[in-house]
């Protein structure tokens, strides 16, 4: 089945400690995405990748990193974590160019700093 | 930033009505594309609509693009309680990330 995956689905962690929320697709997608979705602000981009190694900022990346060594894997870190990061993060890949027809997302990792 | 605001917000309607939900949209845009979410879930992608297409149908959507109003709707037809969820559009200027809607949140009571 055609799919993004993300891991964890829920993570609640304390300030300051660092972690990975990874994404992984399997349908050859040379984009992918990290997005966050908070009440009122809706879903804003944090970082983007076109191609592997190649990685480009957001609209809101202050606090986040990003690596794509892979194709298929895009993970999203926070290297100190702090509780504004609170929040509901998307992962979502597609391909590029004239194959584009739009985006495929995770499900989504519902994260809690505290 | 938010690109587009959908309207309306919220819209609670019987299980085979039509629902109509409407994206108004700012810059110029490559494409326009209605995502649908359930509740704390994913997004899924319902369809795409390139710039220089009037409308597209795919089953029970149907989706009109005006470039001149910058403005874009959504139609589902007969709906069903399984339509119930938060739909948004989003628009697509050069390849590099999407500007979502504000959302509308469908309520289709049996």
């Amino acid at each position: 089945e055609a799919q993004v995956t993300q891991n964890p689905r829920y993570l609640i962690t304390v300030t300051g400690k660092k972690l990975t929320v990874t994404c992984s697709q399997n349908m050859n997608h040379e984009y992918m995405s990290w997005y966050r979705q908070d009440p009122g602000l809706g879903l804003r981009q944090i970082y983007y990748s076109m191609n592997v190694e190649v990685t480009d900022k957001g609209d809101v990346p202050e606090g986040y990193k990003v690596s794509r060594k892979e194709k298929r894997n895009f993970p999203l870190i926070l290297e100190s974590p702090s509780p504004n990061q609170t929040s509901l993060y998307f992962c979502a890949s597609s391909f590029a160019g004239t194959g584009h027809h739009g985006y495929t997302f995770g499900s989504g990792t519902r994260l809690t700093v505290v | 930033s938010q690109q587009g605001e959908e309207d309306p917000q919220a819209l609670s309607i019987q299980e085979g009505e039509n629902a109509t939900m409407n994206c108004s949209y700012k810059t110029s845009i490559n494409n326009l594309q209605w995502y649908r979410q359930n509740s704390g879930r994913g997004l899924v992608h319902l369809i795409l609509i390139r710039s220089n297409e009037r409308e597209k149908h795919s089953g029970r959507l149907r989706v009109t693009l005006d470039t001149s109003k910058k403005s874009s709707s959504l139609l589902i037809t007969a709906s069903r309680a399984a339509d119930t969820a938060s739909y948004f559009c989003a628009t697509e200027k050069g390849f590099q990330k999407l500007v979502f809607g504000t959302g509308t949140r469908l309520l289709v009571s049996p």
